[in-house]
């Protein structure tokens, strides 16, 4: 089994700076995606980033970013000029490659945005 | 439909009543996930529809959850004799599946369920 661990329940970043949100993850897959996913007050899941393990490149999406540590089973998002709607839960999720049970998740961490 | 859509968005009833939940997934994703979402436990995966079939129902917290999937399309997540332990966010989520890549899930809103 998978496991997903975000260490910081609770981060707080003025307005226009720049925060990592930590995510560590346990499995004996080889090849498996890892996801950061948002999810505002309206409580949609929105997809922030996504990483295919057996890529080397960290993945950029505009403002976020990955730094994906494979050997260290490691995958932090790095959230640059952050804006007062970044304020969310941010889920860091795990998929085994041909999965059948979707997304692991970490227990999140609250992300506020000062202005 | 545009996105995934979950209907009842808050549903509140009282212990011992049965409630049904539903999910209308986004047209054409043939794969179709609940999740649990409650405060002490995260997120719970309950259950994964392929089409119409469930592989695997181990996920289903007690025999008091069913569900199921008609015509590959909408699901019906049912909870019989409703605990207060049973209050949570049920996400819905549905996908394309395994297709050229990695399987992305989108999320409706879910549904709000108190039990009193």
């Amino acid at each position: 089994a998978q496991t997903v661990t975000q260490s910081q329940p609770e981060m707080s970043v003025q307005e226009a700076e720049t925060v990592t949100l930590s995510c560590t993850y346990d499995t004996s897959e080889s090849n498996y995606y890892l996801f950061w996913y948002k999810q505002p007050p309206s409580r949609q899941m929105i997809l922030v980033i996504r990483q295919e393990a057996y890529k080397q490149q960290n993945a950029t999406e505009n403002r976020f970013s990955v730094n994906f540590q494979k050997a260290a089973k490691s995958f932090s998002l790095k959230i640059s000029d952050s804006q007062l709607g970044d304020t969310a839960m941010y889920f860091c999720a795990f998929m085994k490659h041909q999965g059948a049970d979707g997304l692991t998740f970490g227990k999140g961490t609250h992300l506020i945005i000062q202005p | 439909g545009a996105g995934v859509s979950q209907s009842p968005s808050n549903k509140v009833t009282e212990k011992g009543k049965d409630v049904e939940l539903r999910c209308d997934p986004i047209s054409g994703h043939t794969a179709l996930y609940w999740y649990r979402q409650s405060l002490g436990q995260g997120l719970e995966f309950l259950i994964y529809f392929q089409g119409n079939s469930a592989p695997d129902k181990s996920g289903l917290p007690s025999d008091r959850f069913s569900a199921e999937r008609t015509g590959g399309s909408v699901s019906t997540l049912t909870i019989q004799r409703t605990q207060q332990e049973d209050s949570a966010v049920y996400l819905c989520a549905s996908s394309l599946g395994w297709v050229s890549g990695a399987n992305v899930l989108t999320f409706g809103a879910g549904s709000r369920l108190t039990v009193l």
